[in-house]
């Protein structure tokens, strides 16, 4: 009964890059939050998504970043242009479908970014 | 908008103390509160998630009570180990909201 899968685990990136990020939830969840922790500071959250519709996308930059979770395959991050500050550990939660957005998150290993 | 507190930010005990460890949180209109811990460079394992009509739950050592009017949560360990050490998180579901987490607290527990 796998958890939540992320990969990369580590990813470094030149400034001006893209950077993918990809989460699998646990198996019967279909529900996908993705959040940032830079470093020395606590986890924000980025964006909550559904299969194929972006819930909440509050958290998230108004530009450079896009997230996805197509009916088929994982959840995507993509930062596009990347740049120093994008440096942080990102991490994916999932949750399953009864009562939706407020049940108990099960957190990935998290992937680690690091812009040159 | 909510906003989540713990205290205290880091601490230190000898192995075999109970310890007690804060979240605070300023909307008491919260869906749930849960609690996480991490490890160095590592994921958040969840450790209690504590529903908004409830005032407590346990989990071996662990016991979580919660206080909504008061906009308050406490993480007990009982009987510290060595493995305990990590920062734990707790989190903050609201109406309306995302989780909100708090800074943490980096518990070391000393041999």
């Amino acid at each position: 009964n796998a958890g939540v899968m992320q990969n990369p685990r580590h990813l470094v990136r030149r400034r001006g890059q893209e950077a993918r990020l990809r989460c699998s939830p646990m198996k019967g969840h279909s529900h996908v939050y993705w959040y940032r922790q830079l470093p020395e500071e606590g986890l924000k959250f980025m964006v909550y998504l559904q299969k194929e519709n972006i819930i909440d996308e509050s958290g998230m930059p108004k530009e450079r970043f896009s997230a996805e979770f197509p009916k088929e395959g994982p959840s995507i991050l993509r930062i596009q242009q990347v740049v120093r500050g994008d440096s942080a550990a990102y991490f994916c939660a999932s949750s399953p479908l009864a009562s939706g957005h407020y049940n108990e998150q099960f957190f990935g290993p998290g992937t680690r970014l690091t812009v040159l | 908008k909510q906003e989540v507190t713990q205290i205290p930010a880091a601490l230190s005990v000898p192995e075999g103390e109970n310890l007690v460890l804060n979240c605070s949180f300023t909307d008491s209109a919260i869906y749930n509160l849960q609690w996480f811990r991490q490890d160095p460079g590592k994921g958040l394992t969840s450790l209690l998630l504590i529903q908004s009509s409830q005032r407590e739950q346990t989990s071996g050592r662990l016991n979580a009570s919660l206080d909504k009017s008061s906009g308050r949560s406490t993480l007990y360990i009982a009987a510290s180990q060595p493995g305990d050490s990590a920062t734990y998180l707790c989190a903050v579901a609201s109406y309306g909201q995302n989780f909100v987490f708090g800074p943490g607290t980096r518990l070391s527990v000393l041999p």
